[in-house]
């Protein structure tokens, strides 16, 4: 089994700030890792994925996130955010085998203010 | 392309009432299905998720219930709905390894 853990359940930063939001997970199997991106009233859209490779991977609006075995984290990161940044963001893990569903964190809402 | 249908956006029921909420997909074959319900200010919790026709894995026990009855459609239902049911529902599939895509929510208020 795995769990999630989003330690920060908001997150205000300034517009064009840097900003990291924080996943962890726990898991006795290597995992696949996610981050998905919800806006008010919606559904839940994917972000960005590790699934092998390069332990950095990136979105196209500018988001990263570098998977770390040692210290089972995938940190979400973006050099300087936009208004439109402003969501709610889930950190998500999946075992390699076995069941596909997602085990998602607590979410961490991100508030940019102007 | 594949898209992912989810009916209806909102529902407002009294409690005791039946419920039925359906997701279809479409443009894929023979998807891993899966209902989870997200709390207001929580995370998501998955509800149920099946394999196939026919297959229903229950992950919690609750007041609901799931069925699968063709490849590309899951209904999530209830005979009698609980104030604890309100939430917000979301359905989703995946295919393979790799990503879930998610349908566009059901909010669902129980008075």
């Amino acid at each position: 089994a795995q769990s999630v853990t989003q330690l920060d359940s908001q997150v205000p930063v300034f517009e064009e700030a840097p900003v990291e939001l924080r996943c962890n997970y726990s898991s006795s199997v290597s995992v696949y890792l996610f981050w998905y991106v919800q806006y008010p009233n919606q559904g839940l859209q994917l972000l960005l994925k590790y699934l092998s490779g390069s332990t950095l991977v990136e979105s196209i609006n500018g988001f990263e996130a570098e998977f770390n075995k040692s210290q089972t984290s995938f940190h979400l990161r973006k050099p300087s955010v936009h208004i439109s940044d402003t969501a709610e963001y889930f950190c998500a893990v999946s075992g390699i085998t076995g069941r596909r569903a997602l085990t998602f964190g607590s979410g961490t809402r991100l508030q940019v203010q102007p | 392309s594949q898209t992912i249908h989810q009916w209806p956006a909102t529902l407002v029921q009294p409690v005791g009432s039946p419920l039925s909420l359906e997701c279809t997909v479409e443009g894929t074959s023979n998807p891993n299905l899966y209902w989870y319900r997200q709390a207001a200010g929580r995370g998501l919790q998955l509800l149920f998720y099946s394999v196939g026709i026919g297959q229903i894995s229950s992950e919690v026990p609750q007041n609901l219930s799931a069925s699968r009855p063709q490849d590309r459609q899951f209904i999530l239902s209830s005979k009698k709905l609980l104030l604890s049911d309100s939430g917000f529902y979301l359905c989703a599939w995946s295919v393979g390894q790799g990503s879930m895509f998610f349908g566009s929510g059901t909010q669902l208020s129980v008075l």
